[in-house]
C-alpha cells in the first residue's frame, strides 16, 4: 500500500536559520515526490516535485527537497527561514506504476513556524 | 491566482438545506477532483474525475453528491449534511496523460470552508 508520513506535526525555526521537514514513502514502485505549501485561508500550491534524476530538487521560494531512496525520504529543506516562510507543509506521492486517475497520496501535514 | 476558481469561499448551511459547491479551472487539465479537509486531519480525497468520468470514489457518504458536467467545471451537491461534514473542501485539477505513468502535479482553488449548523 502507497503512504506518506511527515513525523512532525510542527517545526519551529529562528530567522535566518536553515529549516528542514521530513516526509518519508512507502510505495510498491519508484515514486513521484511532491511538496506543497497551503497558507492561511488558501488552498495547496505547488512547491517542487522529484521525477528522476539529480536527487536535489529545486522549487519555489528558494526551497528545495532532497530524495534518498535507500532511506525512502524526501525532505524539504531551506537554507535560511524567513517569516513569510511559515505555513503548513505536505508532502505527498504517486506510485509511477500503480496510478490511476492521478490520484496523489498526502501526508499529515507539517505546521512550520519561524519566528523573527 | 491559482487557475482554480471554487465559490463560494464560505457556506453555512443548517442540517436539512441543499447547496452546490461549484469549482471552474482555465488551465485546459483533464482531471479534477474533490477533497476535504478537516482540522487534524490529512487531506481526504472525495472524488476523481478523469475526461468527465468518475474513476474514483473513497466511499463517501450519498449526501455528497458530485458531477462534472465539462473539463472545466465540477460540482460537489449537498444534502442533509452533519455537523462532522463542516471543513474545508477543495477542488483541484491536473493535466494526465492516456498512460497511468503521470508526473503532474495538481493545481488547487482556495476551497469553500462549510460550516453545518
Amino acid at each position: 500500500a502507497q503512504s506518506v508520513a511527515q513525523p512532525e506535526d510542527q517545526v519551529n525555526v529562528a530567522e535566518g536559520n536553515p529549516l528542514t521537514v521530513k516526509c518519508t514513502y512507502s510505495v510498491s514502485g519508484n515514486p513521484y515526490l511532491f511538496w506543497y505549501v497551503q497558507y492561511p485561508n488558501r488552498g495547496l500550491q505547488f512547491l517542487l516535485k522529484y521525477i528522476t534524476g539529480d536527487n536535489l530538487v529545486k522549487g519555489s521560494y528558494g526551497f528545495e527537497a532532497e530524495f534518498n531512496k535507500s532511506q525512502t525520504s524526501f525532505h524539504l529543506k531551506k537554507p535560511s527561514a524567513l517569516v513569510s516562510d511559515s505555513a503548513l507543509y505536505f508532502c505527498a506521492v504517486r506510485d509511477r506504476l500503480y496510478n490511476q486517475g492521478g490520484k496523489l497520496i498526502f501526508g499529515q501535514g507539517t505546521e512550520l513556524s519561524v519566528k523573527p | 491566482e491559482t487557475g482554480v476558481t471554487q465559490t463560494p469561499r464560505h457556506l453555512v448551511m443548517g442540517m436539512t438545506n441543499k447547496k452546490s459547491l461549484k469549482c471552474e479551472q482555465h488551465l485546459g487539465h483533464n482531471a479534477m477532483y474533490w477533497y476535504k479537509q478537516s482540522a487534524k486531519k490529512p487531506l481526504e480525497l472525495m472524488f476523481v474525475y478523469s475526461l468527465e468520468e468518475r474513476v474514483e470514489n473513497n466511499s463517501v457518504p450519498s449526501r455528497f453528491s458530485p458531477e462534472c458536467p465539462n473539463s472545466s467545471h465540477l460540482f460537489l451537491h449537498l444534502h442533509t449534511l452533519q455537523p462532522e461534514d463542516s471543513a474545508l473542501y477543495l477542488c483541484a485539477s491536473s493535466q494526465e496523460p492516456p498512460s497511468a505513468n503521470s508526473n503532474q502535479p495538481q493545481h488547487f482553488g482556495d476551497g469553500t470552508r462549510l460550516s453545518i449548523l
